[in-house]
């Protein structure tokens, strides 16, 4: 089975501070992807990679960074935290193929105070 | 762009019972994938069945099927026989080629007993 984790389920974060969410996959996957879901907003995307050191901007990159140095991790950076970046934090991978299906991770619900 | 429509915010449907999400999308791309992925309360999101444009026979897994109307550019899921692990949130997905996904606002589900 596909395993996609990410490092921590539940994060409280104050205004400022840079953080880290970590996502791993196990299955040698091309394409790692950060999503964040708010209600009644589905899932937006923020950045994804299809290749180690690659990333492209997804539709609201601003505010973050990403990070892919090897090909099963791949880092969500927020620079500077701010509330409005309160959210549920997805992270998903997937094969290059056409047709193949994301997996997601578990989660992670962070909170800006 | 792309963009993925989900007109049902909340469902719900009696154990036992047919239920049917709706999906619209809208692109001008010709060759695309379209995907519904269940999102348990607290739980990890998971694929539940996809269907490539180019095939005209509907998919089916088991009680979940589509109705997928090319050139009505709808895509809807139908629950058989539902039960009450299917409480969750369902996202519609559409996919051109290997790029990215576009996901709908999601559908909260819930089967009462």
């Amino acid at each position: 089975d596909v395993k996609v984790t990410q490092s921590s389920r539940y994060l409280v974060k104050r205004t400022g501070e840079k953080v880290f969410l970590e996502c791993v996959q196990d299955m040698d996957h091309e394409n790692m992807f950060w999503y964040r879901q708010d209600p009644g907003l589905g899932l937006r995307l923020i950045y994804f990679s299809y290749d180690v050191k690659m990333k492209e901007k997804g539709d609201i990159p601003e505010g973050y960074s990403v990070s892919r140095e090897k090909k099963e991790r791949f880092s969500l950076i927020l620079e500077s935290a701010s509330t409005n970046q309160t959210s549920m934090y997805l992270c998903a991978s997937r094969r290059g193929g056409e047709t193949d299906t994301q997996y997601f991770g578990p989660g992670t619900r962070l909170t800006v105070l | 762009a792309q963009t993925v429509t989900q007109s049902q915010p909340e469902m719900s449907v009696q154990e036992a019972e047919t239920v049917t999400l709706s999906c619209t999308y809208d692109t001008s791309e010709n060759n695309y994938y379209l995907f519904w992925y269940k999102q348990p309360p607290s739980r990890q999101m998971i694929l539940v069945i996809r269907q490539e444009a180019y095939k005209q026979q509907n998919a089916t897994e088991n009680r979940f099927s589509v109705n997928f109307q090319k050139a009505a550019k709808s895509f809807s899921l139908k629950i058989s026989d539902s039960q009450l692990g299917d409480t969750a949130m369902y996202f519609c997905a559409f996919r051109a080629n290997a790029g990215k996904s576009t996901f709908g606002d999601g559908t909260t589900l819930t089967v009462k007993p």
